[in-house]
């Protein structure tokens, strides 16, 4: 049974620390997806990749975050220097088509 | 805006039915999506729907009417296990939006 893998599942750590937080997407799937859910937010799209080219990052801060897919069976989400605010359950996702997204289990990080 | 609207709470008893309402704008849409989340868990999908009509998949079916910018999750012969919140989506253009979700409490 194939599923998206997600580490660290979670992550405390104290503001300014960088933090990276990594998935696998399912083997085939060509597009990958980092979302961020809050209580206040609800589930917000940080950025969206296609056969591993960013399509998408409009929903990231710029100055802090990074997301990068360095080979296909590896995202990555960085966030550096990390703030409270960041503090939040990160999931990755892939799928065969935007549409249709399967979800890790994701990382609950927490920004001392 | 707000791009995606459904209803924050819903309750409903063991063994009846409900359904989940889900309404959005129309520009750039493609399809409309649902997903299910327990407590600590990640959002599952359920299904998606691009065309009008209902989707049936076991207890869940799903509809949608384009026309009316509109769908709807339904549950049947609900469990407690269904008890989670439930999000609708949308693909607009090249992004997929997230509605806030829909508390579904079962009582027994």
């Amino acid at each position: 049974d194939a599923r998206v893998t997600q580490t660290p599942r979670h992550k405390v750590t104290e503001m300014g620390q960088e933090v990276t937080m990594r998935c696998q997407p399912i083997l085939g799937h060509n597009t990958v997806f980092w979302y961020r859910q809050t209580m206040m937010q609800g589930l917000e799209l940080l950025a969206y990749f296609r056969n591993r080219a960013p399509l998408d990052d409009s929903g990231m801060p710029k100055d802090r975050f990074s997301a990068e897919m360095p080979d296909a069976t590896l995202a990555t989400l960085k966030i550096q220097p990390s703030e409270p605010r960041d503090s939040a359950v990160y999931f990755c996702a892939s799928g065969p088509t935007r549409e249709t997204q399967y979800f890790g289990p994701g990382t609950r990080l927490l920004v001392l | 805006g707000q791009s995606l609207e459904q209803p924050s709470e819903v309750t409903a008893v063991e063994g009846a039915i409900v359904q989940i309402n889900c309404t959005y704008q129309t520009s750039g849409f493609y399809g409309l999506s649902w997903y299910q989340q327990h407590d600590g868990g990640a959002p599952t999908f359920l299904s998606y729907n691009a065309l009008d009509g209902l989707e049936e998949t076991g207890r869940f079916s799903s509809f949608l009417s384009r026309s009316d910018s509109y769908g709807y999750l339904l549950l049947q012969e609900l469990q407690m296990k269904d008890s989670a919140s439930y999000f609708c989506a949308v693909r607009r253009d090249d992004k997929i939006i997230f509605g806030k979700g829909t508390r579904l409490h079962i009582l027994p």
